[in-house]
């Protein structure tokens, strides 16, 4: 079936250095995909999106990088910073479904050290 | 996000009890969904609903049932409880027409059933 996944559940960083979180989509037909940052006890806050049309989106210290060809999604953060430890979810949406659904991945927890 | 609220945000419950989830949005959007997170399983789908009069199901929506009171308000219930039940729930919100289907999300309510 089709599935989002994530390839490490943790990854531990050191406070300053840089960040990236890796996920892999299966659908081929997916043509829009989203980050989101779940801090404990809250919902998941969108990051940064980006459309199959493009291969690199930039936001403030986040980078979103899209592979087609072998169906990669990665985050990347710029100098980690503490208040960055959360656990990010990779998204995608299915092109054409007019569902507004989204697929979700398993997480990955992001951990960053002082 | 304080544009999409839920209650209660902690909940203990016996099995075979019925309980309501409520939540409430004041983004004036359209679309509402009802989603489960369960530690290792990402966030599943359970009902979503387009307008007050379209309602769907998800992935999971066996044991679950849901009312959309009005377009600010989608409720979720569990007629029977059961232990397995047990989970966060997260209510999210999405702008019908938008060229992205990027998904709001209220602050979860931690369900326990014993």
């Amino acid at each position: 079936g089709e599935s989002v996944g994530l390839h490490l559940p943790t990854l531990s960083v050191q406070e300053g250095d840089n960040s990236i979180i890796n996920c892999a989509y299966s659908n081929s037909a997916s043509d829009y995909f989203i980050w989101y940052k779940q801090e404990s006890g809250k919902g998941p806050q969108f990051i940064i999106d980006i459309r199959s049309n493009m291969d690199k989106r930039q936001g403030q210290r986040v980078t979103v990088l899209l592979n087609k060809t072998v169906k990669h999604l990665s985050l990347q953060i710029a100098a980690t910073q503490p208040g960055d430890s959360a656990v990010y979810f990779c998204a995608e949406n299915i092109s054409g479904s007019n569902t507004g659904k989204l697929i979700f991945g398993q997480g990955t927890t992001l951990q960053v050290k002082p | 996000d304080a544009d999409v609220t839920q209650t209660p945000r902690n909940r203990i419950t016996k099995t075979g009890k019925r309980i309501m989830l409520e939540c409430s949005q004041t983004k004036g959007h359209d679309r509402m969904y009802w989603y489960r997170q369960d530690p290792g399983l990402g966030l599943r789908l359970i009902y979503y609903s387009f307008d007050v009069k379209d309602i769907n199901k998800g992935e999971i929506s066996d044991g679950y049932s849901v009312s959309r009171q009005a377009q600010a308000k989608f409720s979720l219930s569990l007629e029977s409880a059961i232990p397995n039940q047990t989970a966060l729930y997260f209510c999210a919100t999405s702008e019908m027409g938008a060229l992205t289907e990027t998904q709001y999300f209220g602050p979860g309510t931690r369900l326990l059933v014993l």
